[in-house]
C-alpha cells in the first residue's frame, strides 16, 4: 500500500458525459501528479500540482481539469468524454523535498 | 527533449532463470534521475528503485540488482532466480532533477514467468 488513494476504483460512463476522480496524497506530500495509461499511448503525464499550485501541465486536453484543495487532496475532471478517454488514470504524490513518486491504485475509466 | 526506450516488449522465462530488463533513456540534462516500477496484474504501480545521475554504483537488492551505465546511457534492471510472483509490466522512467516534476516513462516490459 503507497498510502495514496484513489476513488472511485472503476467508472463506467457514456459519451459526452463528465467525471470526476479523487486523489489524497501520502501523508506529508505536498505533490500531487496525475497520469493516463492506455494501450494507445503508455504512460502520459497530465498535470502537476504542488501545494495547491499548478506546477506542470503535460498532455491534458482542454476538456480535462485538475484542481488541489486546502487539504491537498486533488480532483481530476473529464468533460465531454469521448470513447478515446477510457483508460486508467493514475494519481502519485511526493515529499517535498523527494522525488520519489508513490502512485494511487488508479481509476479504470470506460466510456461506452 | 527526454526519452526513455524499453525495446523488450515482452519477455518470458522459465522459473529459476534469470532475466535482464534493458532502459536506454536520452537526456542533455546533467542532473536527472532513474526509476524502475513494477505495475502487477491487479494494476499498481510500485516503486522499486531511484538512481540519481552522479551515483553509478551498482545495487542489489535480494534477488533484484541495476546497472546503472553512463557512457551507454543504460539503467537495466536483473532479476536473479526469478520467480512467477515477478510476472508484471515493468517501466523504466527518467526524472529531470532541477524541476523534480513529471515521470518520462518507457513503454514498459511485460515479463512472464513460467512455472
Amino acid at each position: 500500500d503507497s498510502g495514496v488513494t484513489q476513488t472511485p476504483k472503476h467508472l463506467i460512463t457514456a459519451t459526452g458525459q463528465r467525471v470526476t476522480l479523487r486523489c489524497s496524497p501520502r501523508s506529508g506530500d505536498l505533490s500531487v501528479y496525475w497520469y493516463q495509461q492506455s494501450l494507445d499511448q503508455g504512460l502520459q503525464f497530465l498535470i502537476q500540482y504542488y501545494n495547491g499550485e499548478e506546477r506542470a501541465k503535460g498532455n491534458i486536453l482542454e476538456r480535462f481539469s485538475a484542481q488541489q484543495f486546502p487539504d491537498l487532496h486533488s480532483e481530476l475532471n473529464l468533460s465531454s468524454l469521448e470513447l478515446g478517454d477510457s483508460a486508467l488514470y493514475f494519481c502519485a504524490s511526493s515529499a517535498p523535498r523527494g522525488n520519489e513518486q508513490f502512485f494511487g491504485p488508479g481509476t479504470r475509466l470506460t466510456v461506452l | 527533449a527526454q526519452k526513455v526506450t524499453q525495446a523488450q516488449t515482452e519477455i518470458s522465462v522459465v522459473e529459476k532463470e534469470d532475466v535482464t530488463l534493458d532502459c536506454v533513456y536520452e537526456t542533455r540534462d546533467t542532473t536527472y534521475y532513474l526509476f524502475w516500477y513494477k505495475q502487477p496484474p491487479s494494476g499498481e504501480l510500485v516503486f522499486l528503485i531511484r538512481r540519481n545521475s552522479f551515483d553509478e554504483q551498482n545495487e542489489i537488492s535480494g534477488r533484484y540488482s541495476w546497472n546503472f551505465q553512463k557512457s551507454t546511457s543504460s539503467f537495466n534492471f536483473t532479476i536473479t532466480a526469478s520467480q512467477v510472483v515477478d510476472s508484471a509490466v515493468y517501466f523504466c522512467a527518467l526524472n529531470r532533477g532541477s524541476t523534480l516534476g513529471r515521470l518520462y516513462f518507457g513503454r514498459g516490459t511485460q515479463l512472464t514467468v513460467w512455472p
